[in-house]
């Protein structure tokens, strides 16, 4: 079975663009989500999908959007960067919504701001 | 709320000498708890999880931690570590309830020494 694909693995971003991170699921998981993980942190949760819905939303701004499509892959958008966003974000896919099921994590997308 | 405190964020160890990466948690509800490891350049990968009945849970790479609901801790052990278990160790939990979202610590990096 395949693992969870990210991409791109490197970003480099101005400030004030705006940035779209894609994932691919592991075959045969409907549900996705995102997490984000700032140098020297643990991740935070931005937000879940399934079957193309979001399913439950973290801390984050608005600025801060996704979408699911029917192949269940998932887009992480986010509008108007600022540094702080520099991080590493992180997909998780599973066959359930509920995290006692199980995840698999992708290797990430590093974002740098700059 | 939930929030997860990981006492050590660094702890350097002897190559097969006994370790333990402590974590306590926080939270209202009842909870699932969960140590992921991260190798550099890699995404999350689950150790091991609690869900519910034995408090002593066993994982792979011959790591186990134990639940202690009086104390809210969730520490983690090795009996005998090996150069390859040095990584980033995060503990995580989430409320049975929505269960949708992982709440992590911060980490603690495991430096396993020759």
């Amino acid at each position: 079975e395949t693992g969870v694909t990210q991409s791109p693995t490197h970003l480099i971003k101005t400030r004030g663009q705006q940035v779209t991170l894609r994932c691919s699921s592991q075959s045969g998981h409907n549900t996705v989500s995102w997490y984000q993980q700032a140098l020297g942190q643990g991740p935070q949760f931005i937000f879940q999908y399934y079957r193309e819905e979001e399913n439950g939303r973290g801390n984050f701004p608005p600025r801060f959007s996704g979408l699911q499509f029917p192949n269940y892959s998932s887009e992480l958008n986010v509008n108007a960067l600022e540094l702080d966003d520099s991080a590493l974000y992180l997909c998780a896919s599973s066959s359930k919504t509920g995290v006692d099921y199980g995840y698999t994590f992708g290797s990430g997308t590093r974002l740098t701001v700059v | 709320a939930q929030s997860v405190t990981q006492l050590d964020s660094q702890v350097p160890v002897f190559e097969e000498a006994p370790v333990e990466l402590r974590c306590n948690y926080s939270s209202s509800v009842s909870v699932y708890l969960f140590w992921y490891v991260q190798y550099p350049n890699q995404g999350l990968q689950l150790l091991l999880k609690y869900l519910s009945g034995s408090t002593l849970v066993k994982g792979i790479n011959g790591f186990e931690a134990e639940f202690n609901k009086s104390q809210t801790s969730f520490h983690l052990r090795k009996p005998s570590v090996h150069i390859s278990d040095t990584a980033e160790y995060f503990c995580a939990v989430s409320e049975t309830g929505s269960a949708r979202q992982l709440t992590f610590g911060s980490g603690t990096q495991l430096t396993v020494l020759p």
